[in-house]
């Protein structure tokens, strides 16, 4: 079965700063995509990111960035310089690729930029 | 593209309703999830489709909960009778398997109030 896990249910940072958020996973599968998406306080979940455990390199988008490490199971998302605008709830979830088609999801993060 | 389209947004009724909530997937797509949010259980998977067939329903609480998706354009999540403890933001989402890993678009989600 697969499970994520991301500790830290609330973060404070100051605007400019950067920020990693933690997500862990655990699966038996050889294949599988981890995603991250934003839920600012309108309550639309917004895609961010994307990894695929095969990909070589580290998945990057704009100010975003996935820190992957395969061995420990572990893909964090690093937001450079955070604006005011990136508070709200991130989500970590993982997809398998054989079999089913579902995305399952970690807690979450509250994340809050302060100016 | 109009993206994923959910009615109501917001939806208030008193125990022992039917409420029905409506998804209207991005066309070409051939997967179509719902899911529920809520603070104790965060976000998870009622049921997904494929094709208009139901994969995987064991997400779904209990017999009060339907769903359905008549043609590729069109599914509803059908709660007969509504109980308080539904009270939630169902989201719909639907991704294709053409395509890229990622692919997951969320629409806006309904808020359920059962009073």
């Amino acid at each position: 079965a697969q499970k994520i896990t991301q500790t830290q249910p609330g973060m404070f940072v100051q605007e400019k700063e950067a920020v990693t958020l933690d997500c862990t996973y655990d699966t038996s599968d050889p294949s599988y995509g981890l995603f991250w998406y934003k839920q600012p306080s309108s309550g639309e979940m917004i895609f961010l990111i994307y990894q695929g455990s095969y990909d070589q390199q580290n998945a990057t988008e704009g100010r975003y960035s996935l820190n992957f490490q395969k061995a420990r199971k572990s893909a964090n998302l690093v937001i450079s310089a955070s604006q005011l605008g990136d508070s709200a709830m991130y989500f970590c979830a993982m997809r398998r690729f054989q079999g089913a088609q579902k995305l399952v999801f970690g807690q979450g993060t509250r994340l809050t930029i302060n100016p | 593209d109009a993206g994923v389209i959910q009615s109501p947004r917001h939806e208030v009724t008193e125990m022992g309703q039917e409420v029905t909530l409506r998804c209207k997937p991005i066309s070409g797509h051939d997967y179509l999830f719902w899911y529920r949010q809520t603070m104790m259980r965060g976000l998870e998977l009622l049921i997904y489709f494929n094709n208009n067939v139901p994969i995987d329903d064991s997400g779904m609480p209990e017999d009060r909960f339907s769903a359905k998706m008549p043609n590729a354009s069109f599914s509803t999540l059908k709660i007969q009778p509504s109980e308080p403890r539904d009270s939630a933001v169902y989201f719909c989402a639907s991704r294709s398997l053409i395509g890229t890993g990622y692919g997951y678009t969320f629409g806006s989600g309904t808020r359920l109030t059962v009073v």
